[in-house]
């Protein structure tokens, strides 16, 4: 099915630990889109990367570093993990028109400990 | 930056009856969409309706629809005839270039 992947679905670090997570999208989306969801906080933006080539800080990207591998791959690199990391993180794709909704991935639940 | 605020973290409805979700935001800009994205147990994230804020017509998808009120800055989701189904949370979202997200309003619909 069309849509966006990531990958791994659940993750338990130790803190200090590193890892990336993985996310790709085949509907040609021009722009691409890292969340991470919190109790009572909703969806808030760490990483985007409006175009190939270009990544750009959101609303929470201390912690965080991004590579746009290619127009289909975005990955989200902790490199030293940290308990207030906790999280659900949700990759998007989307096209450039803000008209256009965003297309979810199902999700990573990553527990620091 | 825009902000958006649920207000109501928690609601419940019975089944067949009608509920409606809150939603405000603040922006400066004059053309933007706002959208409600809704998040069932299984985590996934669906989009339920959007919104153009260049029309005045409200927008609808059969069961639901919203209530756009541009000028005070509002966007609220009625939801007729509530199915089990419909138990999820709801993000009100504002998209001018990125997306923002509100923090959620979980409803529950009872039988």
């Amino acid at each position: 099915n069309a849509g966006v992947t990531q990958t791994p679905k659940f993750q338990v670090l130790k803190t200090g630990q590193s890892m990336t997570l993985q996310c790709a999208q085949d509907m040609n989306h021009n722009s691409m889109y890292w969340y991470r969801q919190d109790p009572g906080m909703g969806l808030r933006l760490i990483y985007y990367s409006a175009s190939e080539g270009t990544t750009d800080k959101g609303e929470v990207p201390n912690g965080y570093n991004v590579s746009r591998l290619n127009k289909r791959e975005f990955s989200l690199r902790l490199e030293s993990a940290a308990p207030s990391q906790t999280s659900v993180y949700f990759c998007a794709s989307s096209e450039r028109r803000e008209f256009s909704g965003y297309t979810f991935g199902s999700g990573t639940r990553l527990t620091v400990v | 930056a825009q902000t958006v605020t649920q207000s109501q973290p928690e609601m419940s409805v019975q089944e067949a009856e009608t509920v409606t979700l809150s939603c405000t935001y603040d922006t400066s800009e004059n053309n933007y969409y706002l959208f409600w994205y809704k998040q069932p147990p299984s985590r996934q994230m669906i989009l339920v309706i959007r919104q153009e804020a260049y029309k005045q017509q409200n927008a609808t998808e059969n069961r639901f629809s919203v209530n756009f009120q541009k000028a005070a800055k509002s966007f609220s989701l009625k939801i007729s005839d509530s199915q089990l189904g419909d138990t999820a949370m709801y993000f009100c979202a504002f998209r001018y270039n990125d997306m923002r997200f509100g923090a959620g309003t979980r409803l529950t619909v009872k039988p």
